[in-house]
């Protein structure tokens, strides 16, 4: 069985900080891992995956995530938080095995201050 | 390219009432998704469609919930009677086929108030 957990609800920054937002999953085979964004009154909108390719994932507005498999981790970062990154982000992972299905995670709300 | 859509974006119903939800999804995508999002949740899936057959309705409520999906292309989902829990945001994706590498693409939602 596959399961996400974000260990953060709610995470603040200040305008210009990095920003860390963690998410560890459990699989039972090589996962897939996404990171989607949720603007409020917008649909999900993805951020970066992996899929056993390259560990570390560049995706779009200066995100990236690291795949560490040893600590089933796939926290996503940013070095400088700008006031539009304030939004809900979802860690997801998906199984090949599992006919692709996906599983979400709870989400973290990301506040920027300015 | 047009992403997906739903209506409407916002339902208000009383319950025992009926209510149904539609999404079209991005052109040539052959598989459909139907989530529920409760409030400071993440979505669960409820139905999952290829082409025009339903390959994963483990979680819909049979009981109250249908869906349809007619040509493989547009697509309802049917709440009758609705209740009180089943306020959410019910949000459609779709992707070009059914894969773990796959990306989703998502419409902006229909939320539902049950009152």
């Amino acid at each position: 069985a596959q399961s996400v957990t974000q260990l953060d609800s709610h995470v603040s920054v200040s305008e210009g900080t990095p920003v860390l937002l963690r998410c560890n999953y459990s699989s039972s085979y090589s996962p897939s891992l996404f990171w989607y964004v949720q603007h409020p009154n917008k649909g999900l909108q993805l951020l970066l995956k992996y899929t056993s390719a390259a560990t570390l994932v560049k995706g779009i507005n200066g995100f990236e995530a690291e795949f560490k498999k040893s600590e089933t981790s796939f926290h996503l970062t940013k070095p400088s938080a700008h006031m539009s990154d304030a939004a809900e982000y979802f860690c997801v992972v998906s199984e090949y095995a599992n006919a692709g299905k996906s599983t979400f995670g709870d989400g973290t709300t990301l506040t920027v201050k300015p | 390219e047009a992403g997906v859509v739903q209506s409407p974006r916002y339902k208000i119903i009383e319950k025992k009432q009926p209510v149904a939800f539609w999404c079209n999804p991005i052109s040539g995508h052959n598989t459909l998704y139907w989530y529920r999002q409760n409030l400071g949740q993440g979505p669960e899936l409820l139905i999952r469609y290829e082409n025009e057959e339903a390959v994963d309705d483990s979680q819909l409520p049979k009981d109250r919930f249908s869906a349809e999906r007619l040509k493989g292309v547009d697509s309802t989902l049917k709440i009758q009677p609705a209740e009180l829990g089943d306020s959410a945001v019910y949000l459609c994706a779709s992707s070009l086929v059914t894969s773990a590498y796959n990306e989703q693409f998502f419409g902006p939602g229909t939320r539902l108030t049950v009152l």
